[in-house]
């Protein structure tokens, strides 16, 4: 295991498209986090799974947002019609256990909505 | 409302000197404050954690100071190296409530060689 994989790394679209985005955690580790992050800001954070369980949303996280971790192991987040403000890194991490342990992030996916 | 504030933006630091990032929190209820270091093109990885029991927790060139009182900590890097040209985020949680992590806007550090 190498770590938090996401896929696609970047990905251009257009305003009004759906994107989605796909994150592998680290096999053993129970949490998986969505957050993103804009230039020159930190990580903010979007939601939070425990093993398929979503547990928390974020405001940020409009109707147009959806993540599943459908047999708690991998993540989606989609993004339905997509406007330009969405422009951002989506970063996924994941840990291991209770409470806001050690969190391993991936390398992001970097979307451009033009 | 910014649970974490987190200075200066950027700094630049002269090769072996000491860089020192300061954060602040308003949330009394945080009480575990790590500090994460993100290079270009990757996502944040943990650099050092502390919990408010202790005042300092050292790890080779990197400290954490903290005042509980003053609902402030610090990241010290000593002897700065080039190879610590980095963005740093310092963030907080809640352990005892299970919450997420908040992370402040990140500092800009560049070490010249």
């Amino acid at each position: 295991d190498t770590g938090v994989s996401q896929d696609p790394r970047h990905k251009i679209t257009k305003r009004g498209q759906n994107v989605t985005f796909r994150c592998d955690p680290i096999s053993e580790h129970n949490r998986l986090y969505w957050y993103r992050q804009t230039l020159g800001q930190g990580p903010e954070f979007l939601t939070y799974f425990q093993n398929e369980a979503q547990l928390e949303k974020s405001r940020l996280l409009s109707d147009r947002f959806s993540a599943e971790r459908p047999k708690g192991s991998f993540s989606t987040l989609e993004i339905q019609r997509t406007e330009q403000g969405d422009s951002a890194m989506y970063l996924c991490a994941s840990s291991f256990g209770a409470g806001a342990n050690v969190l391993t992030f991936g390398a992001g996916s970097r979307l451009t909505v033009l | 409302q910014q649970q974490v504030k987190q200075s200066p933006q950027s700094l630049i630091v002269q090769k072996g000197g000491i860089s020192i990032i300061n954060c602040a929190y308003e949330n009394t209820a945080f009480d575990y404050f790590p500090w994460y270091q993100q290079f270009p093109g990757k996502g944040p990885a943990l650099l050092i954690a502390i919990r408010p029991d202790v005042s300092e927790k050292k790890e080779g060139r990197f400290t954490i100071s903290f005042n509980k009182s003053a609902k402030q900590f610090s990241l010290h890097i000593m002897d700065s190296q080039p190879g610590d040209s980095a963005t740093y985020f310092c963030a907080a949680s809640s352990e005892n409530r299970d919450d997420k992590i908040i992370f402040g806007k990140g500092t800009r550090l560049h070490i010249l060689p």
